[in-house]
């Protein structure tokens, strides 16, 4: 059974920055891509970003290009999310997806929680 | 990036059927079978219900059909039930590496 595990989230002050982990089990990591999505209270969907199986490729939506990095350490079979000069927008529920053939992703993990507030 | 156009809201009673749009342009939604449906219950991790714009994951009950015509996919849920209440969404990839999603709709069972 797969199984992604997201940690990570905490309350950190603007222009903080955090790094996000997803850790997973069940599959074989290194082969398959994966997601970062994140969901502001009461609002929907977003993604985020994508990263190929070997990480050799990473994709970033406009929105947060420039101050988030995705990253995979495929010794660890964990996905990682590192965010920078956070901003109150930056507050949301951040879920790590596993990639199928880049048309969808499952399954999800449960989410972690970042705050941005002084 | 813009998201993809869904109807905030909509509503059914118990038994009856429904049906969610997910409005795009030929660049995603209208393309190749790029769409997928999720269902999120409140408080709870989004789940896949349909990929390829009408295949069903193993699992997911025979309730939930997905279609699609121009530029516009869409969810059709039959013989609606109380756990059907929850927000979906539909999620489309952009070009190669770019994945888009729909606004979400608040399914209410009546």
């Amino acid at each position: 059974q797969v199984q992604l595990v997201e940690s990570g989230g905490g309350v950190v002050q603007p222009g903080g920055s955090l790094t996000l982990s997803c850790a997973t089990s069940g599959l074989t990591f290194s082969s398959h891509g994966f997601h970062w999505v994140r969901q502001a209270p009461g609002k929907g969907l977003e993604w985020v970003a994508f990263i190929t199986s070997d990480g050799s490729n990473k994709y970033y939506a406009d929105s947060v290009k420039g101050r988030i990095t995705i990253s995979r350490d495929n010794s660890k079979n964990t996905l990682n999310l590192q965010v920078n000069s956070l901003r109150a927008e930056d507050t949301a529920m951040y879920y790590c997806a596993k990639d199928r053939g880049k048309l969808w992703l499952d399954p999800w993990g449960q989410g972690t929680l970042v705050t941005v507030s002084s | 990036q813009s998201a993809l156009t869904q109807p905030a809201s909509v509503s059914g009673s118990p038994g009856q059927s429904i049906t969610i749009s997910c409005t795009g342009t030929s660049s995603d939604v209208g393309s190749y079978n790029l769409v997928s449906w999720y269902q999120q219950h409140p408080g709870k991790a989004p789940k896949l219900l349909i990929c390829e714009g009408t295949q069903r994951p193993s699992g997911v009950s025979n309730r939930f059909s997905g279609s699609k015509s121009g530029n516009t996919a869409s969810l059709t849920i039959a013989g609606l039930q109380a756990e059907d209440e929850a927000d979906y969404y539909c999620c489309s990839s952009v070009g190669r590496y770019t994945w888009v999603f729909g606004g979400g709709t608040k399914l209410t069972v009546l």
